[in-house]
């Protein structure tokens, strides 16, 4: 079975610094897909970057990027520029491309406090 | 054009009770996963629907039961319910079976007394 690790259960930084949060996983599989979402006190859950595990590129949207270690099994999250809305829990996701239905394996969540 | 939306946003119930919770996915979306998410927990995979069937499930015990409408409205029922219950159940839809767009809704947060 597929599991995910975050080892870092709370982190805060000032505005504007830049912070990186960790996520290790484990599968025995080859195709699969990556995620971050972050969950305000809204509770919704919202995609931040999704990384193809084929991809060798690491994916980035605007502030945010990934340092995906395929032989490390490694997933990190690097926020930029940290912003006081980006104050929120954190989850990093597996997914397994081939067969079935599709779900999504979350790790524990990293609440982020970033601080004016 | 309403996200995924879910109600009620909030429930308390009583031990050994009964519960629905309705989801109504994104328009255009047909797939409808359920997860639940303890306090202080990522969130745990209970059941996928996909054309009105449950397509895989997750290590939930069978008080946990579902249904995918012909609109492909999601319902979740929890039988006999547990303190252990009390959490956050999120609903993800997606298009076609496949959940690398998942949009999820806000949740409904159960409280099990």
């Amino acid at each position: 079975a597929q599991t995910v690790t975050q080892s870092q259960p709370e982190m805060s930084v000032q505005e504007a610094e830049t912070v990186t949060l960790s996520c290790t996983y484990d599968t025995s599989e080859n195709n699969y897909y990556l995620f971050w979402y972050k969950q305000p006190p809204s509770r919704q859950m919202i995609l931040v970057i999704r990384q193809e595990a084929y991809k060798q590129q690491n994916a980035t949207e605007n502030r945010f990027s990934v340092n995906f270690q395929k032989a490390a099994k490694s997933f990190s999250l690097k926020i930029s520029d940290s912003q006081l809305g980006d104050t929120a829990m954190y989850f990093c996701a597996f997914m397994n491309v081939m067969g079935g239905a599709q779900k999504l394996v979350f790790g524990q969540g990293t609440r982020l406090t970033i601080n004016p | 054009d309403a996200g995924v939306t879910q109600s009620p946003t909030h429930l308390i119930k009583t031990r050994g009770q009964q519960v629905t919770l309705r989801c109504s996915p994104k328009s255009g979306h047909d797939t409808v996963s359920w997860y639940q998410q303890a306090l202080g927990q990522g969130p745990q995979f209970i059941f996928q629907y996909y054309e009105e069937e449950e397509r895989q499930r997750g290590n939930f015990p069978d008080r946990f039961s579902g249904h995918q409408f012909p609109n492909y409205s999601s319902e979740l029922n929890v039988n006999a319910l547990l303190l252990g219950d009390s959490a956050l159940y999120l609903c993800a839809s997606s298009r076609g079976g496949r959940v690398t767009e998942a949009f999820f809704g806000q949740g409904t947060r159960l409280t099990v007394v």
